[in-house]
Formats: C-alpha cells, sequence, structure tokens
C-alpha cells in the first residue's frame, strides 16, 4: 500500500496562476484532509470531506476550492494564486469520520507564489 | 489552533536524558489525545494517542499522560536519541483535530 500520496511535490506559480493538487489513498478511508504548515503556524485546516460527496470548510478556507472526485481522490484547487498562499500543503485521511481516529498524511507539496 | 498549545516551544536535551512536553486544550468536552512527530521534510505520523478514560498510556521510550482536571496532556520520551529530534504535535477534538503550533525537540548528541 502506498498510502497516501500527493503531486506535485514542488510547485512555483506565479501571482494569478490557477493549479489543481492531487490527493489519492488506497487504504479504503471515508475522510481526507487538506491543511496547510505555515512556519510557526503549525498545521491549519483548509477544507476537509467527511465522506465521499461531502466537504466542508476549514479554519482557512478562502482562496481554495475542492472536489472529493470518488472515495480514494480529493483534489484542492487554487483559482488565483496569491503569494500568501505559499506553504506546504498536506493532505491526510482517516477512517471514520470524526475527529477520534489516526490521521494518515501525505508527504507534503510545496508550494511557493512569487 | 486556537484550541490548544503547547509548551515549550523549543526543547533542547542530551541525548539520553528525558523530554518532556505538554499540551493544554480548552474544550472539556474533547475526548481524544493524540501525539504525532514530523521529521524534516515530511508529514506527520502518529506515535501515540489517549483516549479520556485511561491516564496514562506508555508505548516503549515514548508515554503520554492525561489530566482531564486541569486540561493538559503531556508526552515524555525517555532515554532520548537523536532520531527523536523533531517537531511533536498535539492535537484535541472538536473542530476535527485542531493542532497545536508544534514543539520543536533537538536531541544534542
Amino acid at each position: 500500500n502506498a498510502g497516501v500520496t500527493q503531486t506535485p511535490k514542488f510547485q512555483v506559480l506565479k501571482t494569478g496562476q490557477s493549479m489543481t493538487l492531487q490527493c489519492a489513498q488506497d487504504m479504503n478511508h471515508n475522510s481526507m484532509y487538506w491543511y496547510r504548515q505555515d512556519p510557526g503556524m503549525g498545521l491549519r485546516l483548509i477544507y476537509y470531506s467527511a465522506s465521499e460527496g461531502t466537504t466542508d470548510k476549514g479554519e482557512v478556507p478562502n482562496g481554495y476550492n475542492v472536489s472529493r472526485l470518488n472515495k480514494r481522490e480529493f483534489s484542492l484547487r487554487l483559482e488565483s494564486a496569491a503569494p500568501s498562499q505559499t506553504s506546504v500543503y498536506f493532505c491526510a485521511s482517516s477512517g471514520i469520520a470524526g475527529e477520534s481516529n489516526e490521521q494518515f498524511f501525505g508527504p507534503g507539496t510545496r508550494l511557493t507564489v512569487l | 489552533g486556537e484550541n490548544v498549545e503547547q509548551h515549550p516551544s523549543t526543547l533542547s536535551v542530551q541525548e539520553g536524558d528525558s523530554a518532556v512536553i505538554k499540551c493544554t486544550y480548552s474544550d472539556s468536552a474533547s475526548n481524544y489525545f493524540p501525539w504525532y512527530k514530523q521529521e524534516l521534510g515530511k508529514g506527520p505520523q502518529l506515535i501515540i494517542d489517549i483516549r479520556s478514560n485511561v491516564g496514562e498510556k506508555k508505548d516503549q521510550r515514548i508515554a503520554v499522560t492525561l489530566n482531564k482536571t486541569a486540561k493538559h496532556f503531556s508526552l515524555h520520551i525517555t532515554e532520548t536519541q537523536p532520531e527523536d529530534s523533531a517537531v511533536y504535535f498535539c492535537a484535541a477534538p472538536p473542530n476535527r483535530l485542531a493542532f497545536g503550533k508544534g514543539n520543536q525537540v533537538v536531541v544534542i548528541p
């Protein structure tokens, strides 16, 4: 099992460009999450999907959209990138919707917006 | 996350000594308390967790203790080794596992 995979690993964008971060898991998990990690700020939840077909906003959703394409895949889209979105993005999944279960994290996507 | 605070932000210990980092949470309804370890350039990984009906849990050199009255839980690492150097995150529900800002642990050989 690959666990949680993310593509791309690195990306540089210019202000105003758009892109989609891809995430897939092969553990048959119901819930999936997108976090951003900035120095000194810890992990902040952008969006999550408790189950296939549902998505909800997290702590910092502005400037992002998500799509739960199927049970395996959960993508994060930046429609018009801004320098403030320079960050490391982590996708995670867990077995049961809710807070009380282990989250498995992907390796991250390092995004720079110039 | 605003519901979870971690102290100290950075902790340096000599190899072989013990390290203790503390996490304070605000919501008394929280019932699940995990600790994640993040090595440089990698995603966080769960190393130990505890539920509210238990006061302490051990797994080899690591342990977690919970004080529900004071609303804090701590990670204890004994006989620290260089590979313990990492950032450690605690988390507590609700709010979809609000994570703390992390504790940087540096083990000095």
